[in-house]
């Protein structure tokens, strides 16, 4: 089956660790993207990549960092400088010249204890 | 900082009868406006979706008006059912060299039995 997997679905974490978030997708996408979603702002685009080992930063992406060393992969680290880190964290991922077409992940709740 | 607004924040609808989402926005330059779908714990899945070439969009029960001169567009419903009990969030992308996607904030349907 083609999709967007992301794992873990449930993420709990003690405030001062960093932690990293697993996305992968089997469409053959070249983009692929990063949002935050907390109720009542929709989403927020914390990082997107366009292309293996390249990737530019959203809107909120103080106390995040990415990777982009696989097609298929895009994983994002919460790390402790991230403030506020408690929300459900989506992953999609595009054909490169239709990113308005997004394909989305199931998702990752991460609770910072 | 380019923004998406929608309303309402939340509705409630009796089943068999019409929800209409609203969305503005202020970039003269989007010209891409998707509707996603999300269901609770589970990532947002594309709608439906215009250009602003076009007035109005029709996919099954789901309508798209546009209204490019008012800067604005809105998902109707019709016939609506529980099962389209969901999130609805309105975007928009330009058509630049790579399209970002500019989310609104989020609208939660309830349609009761």
């Amino acid at each position: 089956d083609g999709g967007i997997t992301q794992s873990p679905k449930y993420l709990f974490r003690k405030e001062g660790q960093n932690v990293t978030l697993s996305c992968e997708q089997n469409l053959n996408h070249d983009a692929m993207y990063w949002y935050r979603q907390d109720p009542g702002q929709g989403l927020r685009l914390i990082y997107y990549s366009q292309i293996v080992n390249d990737f530019q930063k959203g809107d909120i992406a103080e106390g995040y960092s990415v990777s982009r060393e696989k097609k298929e992969s895009f994983p994002l680290t919460v790390t402790s400088a991230q403030k506020n880190p408690t929300a459900f964290y989506l992953c999609a991922s595009s054909i490169r010249t239709s990113g308005g077409v997004q394909f989305f992940g199931p998702g990752t709740r991460l609770t910072v204890l | 900082q380019q923004q998406v607004k929608q309303s309402p924040q939340s509705l409630i609808v009796q089943k068999g009868g019409i929800s209409i989402i609203n969305c503005a926005y202020e970039n003269t330059a989007f010209d891409y406006f998707p509707w996603y779908q999300q269901f609770p714990g589970k990532g947002p899945a594309l709608l439906i979706a215009i250009r602003p070439d076009v007035s109005e969009k029709k996919e099954g029960r789901f309508t798209i008006s546009f209204n490019k001169s008012a800067k604005q567009f809105s998902l109707h419903i019709m016939d609506s059912q529980p099962g389209d009990s969901a999130t609805y969030f309105c975007a928009a992308s330009e058509n630049t060299g790579f399209q970002k996607l500019v989310f609104g904030t989020g609208t939660r349907l309830l349609v009761s039995p």
